[in-house]
């Protein structure tokens, strides 16, 4: 089966500093999208980023940017300059093979932010 | 009606009864996706509408589960005979028209408690 895999269930920040949320995946698709979604406590899911495949240039969202190794088949999200307001789960998603858009989420990953 | 709008919110319930989630979707889009997140997991794919497709109804867990799109808007999900592993957050998002390179809109989730 497709799985997406976030080896860091919980991940701490100090306030202004960076930090990188790691996500491996596996597809056998070639072209295909990421996904990494923010889900704070009021439970909605709110994207935050995402990267076409078939693109080599990583995507950026101001302070939010991906590293994406297609050979690796990894895809980590960095927070820089991180804020309170960035305590969240995040979640790492993928296109489903074969799918019209559905995705495959991973465990995902609780950031929290210290003052 | 800005965003995907789900109901109830909370739903408390007893152990064998059947339950009914709603989900109304953005105007105007025409793919809906149900999923379920159980306690400190990702989310797992239940059920996909697009337009006046056939559903995929490839990710539900069982017979018990069903859902239904009525005049390509809103959706109902719901579960019989109701058992506590069936406790989670149902999530509902919709896409303009369900392909790879749209994000979908989650709403806020049902969050079901089976005693």
């Amino acid at each position: 089966a497709q799985t997406v895999t976030q080896s860091q269930p919980e991940m701490s920040v100090q306030e202004a500093e960076t930090v990188t949320l790691s996500c491996t995946y596996d597809t056998s698709e070639s072209d295909y999208y990421l996904f990494w979604y923010k889900q704070p406590p009021s439970r909605q899911m709110i994207l935050v980023i995402r990267q076409e495949a078939y693109k080599q240039q990583n995507a950026t969202e101001n302070r939010f940017s991906v590293n994406f190794q297609k050979a690796a088949k990894s895809f980590s999200l960095k927070i820089s300059d991180s804020q309170l307001g960035d305590a969240a789960m995040y979640f790492c998603a993928v296109t489903r093979e074969g799918s019209q858009g559905n995705l495959i989420f991973g465990k995902g990953t609780k950031l929290s932010v210290k003052p | 009606g800005a965003g995907v709008s789900q109901s109830p919110s909370n739903k408390v319930t007893e152990k064998g009864k059947d339950v009914e989630l709603r989900c109304d979707p953005i105007s105007g889009h025409t793919a809906l996706y149900w999923y379920r997140q159980s306690l400190g997991q990702g989310l797992e794919f239940l059920i996909y509408f697009q337009g006046n497709s056939a559903p995929d109804k490839s990710g539900l867990p069982s017979d018990r589960f069903s859902a239904e799109r009525t005049g390509g808007s809103v959706s109902t999900l719901t579960i019989q005979r109701t058992q506590q592993e069936d406790s989670a957050v149902y999530l509902c998002a919709s896409s303009p028209m369900g392909q790879v390179n749209q994000p979908q809109h989650f709403g806020d989730g049902t969050r079901l408690s089976i005693l």
